[in-house]
């Protein structure tokens, strides 16, 4: 079974700021994909960014990247030059290879303070 | 490439009732999951299906919950006797065969 623990229920930055929300997660595979989702008002579920867990790389897109820590089952996002648009509910989530179930965590609410 | 259709969006039933949630994958994409997402919390797996086939059902309650993929049509979520606890948002994914799960807005169940 896989486990998925978001520790800030709520984090604010002001815009044009950095800010980085936690995951860390828990599974027995050795085959696993991570993912950050974004949930604005509107409810629909965004794809933020990925990581396959077998890239040492860490994954960037645009003002989006992740610090993953394999050994200490860590993901953390970073988002650079934060935007009033980045308002939203973020979820980290494990998929792992063998299943395939997206478990996520309970979520960041993310406020951008202009 | 329309991306991953539900219907309806919102929907109230009154307990007893029956709720029939439908989601059209997008184009080529032969996967489709439901997941349910209760208030102030993340979404929770239900089921995974592929064209006439349940491949995994672990998330579903084992009464009252269905669900379908047809050869033809949408995939089918259904809840019967509808209780307050049903009340939630349920969003429908599809993938291809690889791992990216493409999300739909979700369907808003309100049980009176």
């Amino acid at each position: 079974a896989q486990t998925v623990t978001q520790s800030q229920p709520e984090m604010s930055v002001q815009e044009a700021e950095t800010v980085t929300l936690s995951c860390t997660y828990d599974t027995s595979e050795s085959d696993y994909y991570l993912f950050w989702y974004k949930q604005p008002p509107s409810r629909q579920m965004i794809l933020v960014i990925r990581q396959e867990a077998y890239k040492q790389q860490n994954a960037t897109e645009n003002r989006f990247s992740v610090n993953f820590q394999k050994a200490a089952k860590s993901f953390s996002l970073k988002i650079s030059d934060s935007q009033l648009g980045d308002a939203a509910m973020y979820f980290c989530a494990s998929l792992s290879g063998s299943a395939r179930q997206l478990t996520f965590g309970s979520g960041t609410q993310l406020t951008v303070l202009p | 490439n329309a991306g991953v259709m539900q219907n309806p969006r919102h929907l109230v039933r009154r307990r007893g009732q029956e709720a029939r949630l439908r989601c059209s994958p997008m184009k080529g994409h032969s996967h489709v999951y439901w997941y349910r997402q209760l208030p102030e919390e993340g979404l929770k797996f239900m089921v995974y299906l592929q064209k006439e086939n349940i491949i995994d059902e672990s998330g579903m309650p084992k009464e009252r919950f269905s669900a379908e993929f047809p050869k033809e049509g949408p995939s089918i979520l259904r809840i019967q006797q509808v209780v307050r606890g049903d009340s939630a948002a349920y969003f429908c994914a599809s993938s291809p065969p690889g791992w990216e799960l493409f999300f739909g807005e979700g369907s808003r169940l309100t049980v009176l």
